[in-house]
């Protein structure tokens, strides 16, 4: 597509259950990031894949969140449990990355989480 | 980590242009300087980034100084659009974590009428 895509762009859920966050990055994209902007504060890194190598999950702040990158495509962002400071926009974005390169990111209009 | 300094806000009128700084006085040799924005209610895009010398796009220009420790990003003539957070990042050109964005507080830029 011409862009990254998320969805849900909005998901309310009661404290407890479980979400996941969906993203379809930019076609032949091989980098896909994870990032989650809490109201009026910075963007915090989540979690990274790229191509076919394990992904750096340093960003993720708990056992709750996981990720997985299928066919190296389309991400899903899982959150188990949600708590209520989960609550935040989670972005998504990709790029053409490789480790020798330095390309620019574009990233998706969020998912914008409350947890109630 | 290498840091940057930005001004939390700045005004400009319509039409005119605008010099967003930044400060990285800690900035390593292997490092790029990013620049990108968040409108409201958006993800974060993609401006411009250089290393050395000064860089023009379609969106903007970015202005490298001499010894590399300060950027200015140049919007060459505000829009309203342009409303946004302008966020200075340095990435290092490659190695471990050089995928990371590291976002800081930004400057807000306001465009008047």
């Amino acid at each position: 597509g011409a862009g990254v895509s998320q969805s849900p762009s909005n998901k309310v859920t009661e404290k407890g259950k479980d979400v996941e966050l969906r993203c379809d990055p930019i076609s032949g994209h091989t980098a896909l990031y994870w990032y989650r902007q809490s109201l009026g504060q910075g963007l915090e890194f989540l979690i990274y894949f790229q191509g076919n190598s394990a992904p750096d999950k340093s960003g993720l702040p708990s056992d709750r969140f996981s990720a997985e990158r299928t066919g190296g495509s389309v991400s899903t962002l899982t959150i188990q449990r949600t708590q209520q400071e989960d609550s935040a926009v989670y972005l998504c974005a990709s790029s053409l990355e490789t480790l020798s390169t330095n390309y620019g990111y574009t990233f998706g209009s969020g998912t914008r989480l409350t947890v109630v | 980590d290498a840091k940057t300094t930005q001004p939390n806000s700045m005004e400009s009128n319509e039409e005119e242009p605008v010099h967003l700084p930044c400060n990285h006085s800690t900035i390593s040799g292997t490092d790029y300087i990013h620049w990108y924005r968040q409108l409201p209610s958006q993800g974060p895009e993609y401006v411009i980034h250089g290393l050395t010398s000064n860089v023009n796009n379609r969106m903007a220009s970015l202005a490298i100084a001499e010894d590399r420790k300060s950027s200015t990003l140049i919007l060459h003539r505000a829009t309203l659009r342009d409303a946004a957070v302008y966020y200075c990042i340095l990435r290092p050109y490659s190695g471990a974590g050089s995928y990371q964005l590291t976002f800081g507080k930004g400057t807000k830029l306001s465009v008047i009428p």
